[in-house]
């Protein structure tokens, strides 16, 4: 059964600072990875899916890799900002099964 | 305006009673998803549906009811049978099972 781990369950950094959430998988027959960013008592919003044939995926300050042999994903934010801080979620799919999800790191950014 | 809508925000219920979750979506999806979201636990999966009229269980199930007689709609009912339903309930919908999820604000359950 597919297991997803996110370390360190909470971070914290001051404003501006590039910084690097881990995430690793058991099984890597992956079909993709998806990244979200949940608030505090909201929905999660979907940031980032990188299909298991890339290496990684870029969306603004955000940067996505993965690392499929190896079942690890990481989620680079650079110059972070104050309104960067939330929980961010790895989730990984086997393709005909719904996501299976970690517990997340929780990033508060310090002014 | 397209997206998906979970109602009520914030639901009370008293111990021995059945209560029912409202997720619908306009984005023309067919799968949709109910998780439970404790704090340190992450999400949950309860049930899930892959297109009109079909659903599987998900992870928790016990206690819980869904039904799809509707592609926009997916509620979830929490019977009495649910012996600890204080949590975050979130409904998700996609195109197919493994693509992009778009959530739903979420509704906070509390049985009083």
């Amino acid at each position: 059964k597919q297991e997803v781990t996110q370390i360190p369950a909470a971070l914290s950094v001051p404003e501006g600072e590039n910084l690097v959430l881990n995430c690793s998988f058991t099984d890597s027959a992956i079909y993709n990875l998806q990244w979200f960013r949940q608030d505090p008592g909201k929905g999660l919003t979907s940031l980032l899916l990188i299909q298991s044939s890339q290496r990684e995926q870029t969306s603004g300050r955000l940067n996505a890799s993965l690392d499929k042999s190896s079942g690890r994903s990481t989620l680079y934010i650079a110059a972070s900002q104050p309104g960067d801080s939330a929980t961010y979620l790895c989730a990984v799919s086997s393709g005909n099964t719904p996501l299976v999800f970690g517990k997340g790191t929780r990033l508060s950014v310090i002014a | 305006d397209g997206g998906i809508t979970q109602s009520p925000k914030y639901l009370f219920r008293k111990e021995g009673q059945n209560v029912t979750l409202s997720c619908e979506q306009n984005l023309n999806h067919d799968a949709m998803y109910w998780y439970r979201q404790d704090p340190g636990q992450g999400l949950r999966l309860i049930y899930y549906s892959h297109i009109v009229n079909d659903f599987q269980k998900g992870d928790i199930a016990e206690g819980y009811s869904v039904s799809r007689e509707k592609k926009e709609s997916f509620p979830l009912t929490v019977t009495s049978a649910q012996k600890n339903p204080t949590a975050f309930y979130l409904c998700a919908s996609s195109t197919y099972v493994a693509d992009t999820q778009y959530f739903g604000p979420g509704t906070r359950l509390t049985v009083l």
